[in-house]
């Protein structure tokens, strides 16, 4: 059965900390994706990568960043984390032809204290 | 800028009885219409990815119909069972083929 993995369910940090998020999917998908989820919204696109070493922002990647070293695994980086960046992230992967269904992680639900 | 709605925001359906919800997106530059599955503690999953106007897609007890002419799809749950109890999302991609969701309808059956 395919798989992607979120590193934490759950994970508590401090104002100010760096934070990192991992994403592991063992599908070989070239697409991967961080979304957040925050209450009465739709998911937002932070930044996504379509391959290795690649990627592009997506419409609110202010105060995070991203890498992808190896093709399974895609990072969320919180530079310094804030109280608004309190969240539900999700991590999804797909095959790169057009349109594909999005394979999701269980999703790290972050508190920043 | 694409907005895709989901109405309605929460339903409570007895157990055994159908139910359908929609989602609106706009008519003009469609690519795709996406239905999700988010049941709580879960990872949400793909129900239905439809390209067609007029398209149908079925899997068990739950359909969906796309109407790319007036911008919305319908999910239709036949007989509801508690393990339908979930969270449903639709997204369309925008002209950079990136998803924009809805904010999802809570499915909520009561036995």
């Amino acid at each position: 059965d395919v798989k992607v993995t979120q590193s934490s369910r759950y994970l508590v940090k401090r104002t100010g900390e760096k934070v990192f998020l991992e994403c592991v999917q063992d599908m070989d998908h070239e697409n991967m994706f961080w979304y957040r989820q925050d209450p009465g919204l739709g998911l937002r696109l932070i930044y996504f990568s379509y391959d290795v070493k690649m990627k592009e922002k997506g419409d609110i990647p202010e105060g995070y960043s991203v890498s992808r070293e190896k093709k399974e695994r895609f990072s969320l980086i919180l530079e310094s984390a804030s109280t608004n960046q309190t969240s539900m992230y999700l991590c999804a992967s797909s095959l790169p032809r057009f349109p594909q269904p999005q394979h999701f992680g269980d999703g790290t639900r972050l508190s920043i204290l | 800028i694409l907005n895709v709605e989901q109405s309605p925001q929460s339903l409570h359906v007895q157990e055994g009885d159908s139910t359908n919800f929609t989602c609106s997106f706009p008519s003009s530059n469609f690519y795709a219409l996406h239905w999700y599955r988010w049941e709580t503690a879960k990872s949400p999953e793909a129900l239905f990815v439809m390209t067609l106007n007029g398209d149908e897609k079925k899997k068990g007890r739950i359909s969906a119909t796309l109407n790319t002419k007036e911008g919305y799809s319908y999910l239709y749950i036949k007989g509801s069972q508690p393990e339908d109890s979930a969270t449903y999302l639709c997204a369309s991609p925008d002209s950079n083929y990136q998803l924009i969701w809805g904010a999802g309808t809570k499915l909520i059956i009561k036995p």
